[in-house]
């Protein structure tokens, strides 16, 4: 078990739902992060919360909405998605984002857009 | 870009061998990271290296760094079945944040 937990595991959405992909972690960790991971790639940077903060944002398309509720929650806002943003949506956490420490990861929500 | 190029991108061994994966980058880094992925799951931290580090051990993974080639390998000795997974090399440049930069990863699979 992974002390990042993610729900859903699955999730198949049409173009034009909105959906919610949810993080949590009670670490006390104050730097979250979402990445994207297609298949056989590596995960990419999408969005990094300091101290509940949006401190980075890779020029992510606006149809991604994160949110950080407080320093244990974090969420992904889904709307108009398109079929290309099918992957597995990876949630991290590290104790802060500016020092020499690990990253936590939960085990991913699969996104699938019809 | 600081994404590390790791090397093999597949390797296949037989349980109880050692798997040697390397991992280059292009530019200075406050660390490097090794994470395991297994299929369908999220990656699992293995090792942080800081810059000033050249090796560092857990269990049955050996992790060197030699930065005047800009260069780490990852040794797990006497594999099992159960090593089968995806390997990461993260980066995090130095001067900068120290979030990582994940390179391509190596398939490895373990035959009993």
């Amino acid at each position: 078990d992974t002390e990042v937990t993610q729900t859903p595991k699955h999730l198949v959405m049409g173009m034009t739902n909105k959906k919610s992909l949810k993080c949590e972690q009670h670490m006390g960790h104050r730097a979250m992060y979402w990445y994207k991971q297609k298949a056989k790639k590596p995960p990419e940077l999408m969005f990094v919360y300091s101290y509940e903060k949006l401190s980075i944002n890779e020029s992510v398309p606006s149809r991604f909405s994160p949110e950080c509720p407080n320093s244990s929650l974090l969420n992904l806002h889904l709307h108009a998605l398109q079929p290309e943003d099918s992957a597995l949506y990876l949630c991290a956490s590290s104790q802060e984002s500016q020092t020499n420490q690990p990253q936590h990861f939960g085990d991913g929500t699969r996104l699938s857009i019809l | 870009s600081q994404q590390g190029e790791e090397d093999p991108q597949a390797l296949s061994i037989q349980e109880g061998e050692n798997a040697t994966m390397n991992c280059s980058y292009k530019t200075s880094i406050n660390n490097l990271q090794w994470y395991r992925q297994n299929s369908g799951r999220g990656l699992v931290h293995l090792i942080l290296i800081r810059s000033n580090e050249r090796e560092k051990h857990s269990g049955r993974l050996r992790v060197t760094l030699d930065t005047s080639k800009k260069s780490s390998s990852l040794l797990i000795t006497a594999s099992r079945a159960a090593d089968t997974a995806s390997y990461f090399c993260a980066t995090a440049a130095s001067g900068g944040s120290y979030i990582p930069t994940f390179g391509r990863g190596t398939s490895l699979i373990v035959h009993p």
